[in-house]
């Protein structure tokens, strides 16, 4: 089955920077690759997905680039704000095929005033 | 609201005891899902529905779980028999069909954190 892997697992960054969080995949058949945002306590939120046809997708501060060749994908938010911190979980799944989504473990991102 | 929505939202019971989850998608939805959430850790898909029909279910799902949705809307998923290690929480959520180039998108609900003693 499907195997994601998340890096890093805590990150802080000043309040202004660039964030990074990179996930890996095993299956090459996945082909759909949504990232939620989770704060505590809360349910996980859908901030932005990307699909196998397409290399990069922008949504204003928050951008997802994939490579299908190595199977990894990231995660970009630039001008972070201390609204931005929480934990965000990359996943992979097939789409018209078994659906359910894998999850990475998990970053942490803490956003220092 | 017209978001996926759960209930209860807490469950406390005792280890032995039968439990029983709600789910009610977002309407127009035809997919719903079951995951399970630890502390610290991504969901684990559990099971998933389209319409009334049960399509896959997760070796995580042992015999003590049941997950029905009887007429293709709202979902309900049953413990049997609590385990300790059944303590986390109970996600659910929804999608509509995947179509040539999106659909598939899931949505989640606030879950149910189930405690058990």
């Amino acid at each position: 089955g499907e195997n994601v892997e998340q890096h890093p697992s805590t990150l802080s960054v000043q309040e202004g920077d660039s964030a990074v969080i990179k996930c890996t995949y095993s299956d090459s058949a996945s082909n759909y690759f949504p990232w939620y945002k989770q704060e505590l306590g809360k349910r996980p939120q859908l901030i932005i997905d990307i699909r196998s046809n397409v290399g990069e997708k922008k949504d204003q501060r928050i951008a997802v680039t994939l490579n299908k060749t190595a199977k990894h994908f990231s995660l970009h938010i630039t001008e972070t704000q201390p609204e931005d911190s929480a934990v965000y979980f990359c996943a992979a799944t097939i789409n018209f095929g078994n659906e359910k989504l894998t999850f990475g473990t998990g970053t942490r991102l803490t956003i220092i005033p | 609201d017209t978001g996926v929505s759960q209930n209860p939202r807490h469950k406390i019971t005792k280890r032995g005891q039968n439990v029983t989850f709600r789910c009610d998608p977002i309407s127009e939805h035809n997919r719903l899902y079951w995951y399970r959430q630890t502390l610290g850790q991504g969901p684990e898909f559990l099971t998933y529905f389209q319409n009334e029909a049960q399509l896959e279910k997760s070796r995580l799902l042992s015999d003590r779980f049941s997950a029905e949705r009887p007429k293709g809307s709202f979902s309900t998923l049953e413990i049997q028999r609590t385990e300790q290690g059944d303590s986390a929480m109970y996600l659910c959520a929804s999608s509509p069909l995947p179509r040539a180039g999106g659909g598939g998108e899931q949505f989640f609900g606030p879950g149910t954190r189930l405690t058990v003693l």
